[in-house]
């Protein structure tokens, strides 16, 4: 069974850092464009960032340039987001997914992020 | 960017059909062909249901079906059974590698 489990999220407050971990099992992330997407509380979808196959081409959205960074490491069939300077609108479940052609294919279960004083 | 639009609940007695609409603009879904539809329960992780506009993964009950005219995308739902109620979000490529979602709807089954 193709499976992802995120790790990594917490209670931070605003203007600290996590990062969060994404391992995939069962499958090769290797093979897979790569995405992180977020849900704030009570609130939709967000895509937040996504990597190409050999990490040569990362992108985000607008409101989180600057402040996370996508990697990923092969050896360890893993995914990562650093995110640092973290604001009280960055509290949401964070999944990772793998991504085809800009559409969400096998999402993990989540990790909740909270920024709060 | 801001989110595609959706309404915010949709509603329909079992055994009906149902639409929910999905507009963006000419640099999103008017200008791709890469419109996806997601499925979330409460509680659950999302699931993808329709992708490029109108296939479905290998699954996904031929229920539910897309299409798209000019910037707005739809998502069928026919013959609602009672677990089809959950939220449902929209998807497009939004130029270079971004990825807007629609802001929800969720689908009440009466």
């Amino acid at each position: 069974e193709e499976k992802m489990m995120e790790s990594g999220g917490g209670l931070v407050q605003p203007g600290g850092s996590l990062r969060l971990s994404c391992v995939a099992s069962g499958f090769s992330m290797n093979i897979h464009w790569m995405s992180w997407v977020r849900q704030a509380p009570g609130k939709g979808l967000e895509w937040v960032a996504k990597i190409n196959r050999d990490s040569s081409d990362k992108s985000y959205v607008d409101s989180v340039k600057g402040r996370f960074a996508i990697s990923r490491d092969h050896a360890e069939n893993s995914l990562y987001l650093q995110m640092e300077g973290l604001r009280v609108d960055d509290t949401a479940v964070y999944y990772c997914a793998t991504e085809m052609w800009w559409r969400m294919e096998t999402w993990g279960q989540g990790t909740t992020v909270t920024v709060s004083s | 960017q801001s989110a595609l639009t959706q309404s915010p609940s949709a509603s329909g007695s079992l055994g009906q059909s149902v639409t929910i609409s999905c507009t963006g603009t000419s640099n999103d879904v008017g200008g791709y062909n890469y419109v996806s539809w997601y499925q979330q329960r409460p509680g659950k992780v999302p699931k993808l249901i329709i992708y490029e506009i109108t296939r479905r993964p290998s699954g996904v009950p031929y229920r539910f079906s897309g299409s798209k005219s000019g910037n707005t995308a739809s998502l069928t739902v026919s013959g609602l059974q009672a677990e089809d109620e959950a939220d449902y979000y929209c998807a497009s490529s939004a130029g270079d590698n971004n990825v807007i979602f629609g802001g929800g709807t969720k689908l009440t089954v009466l």
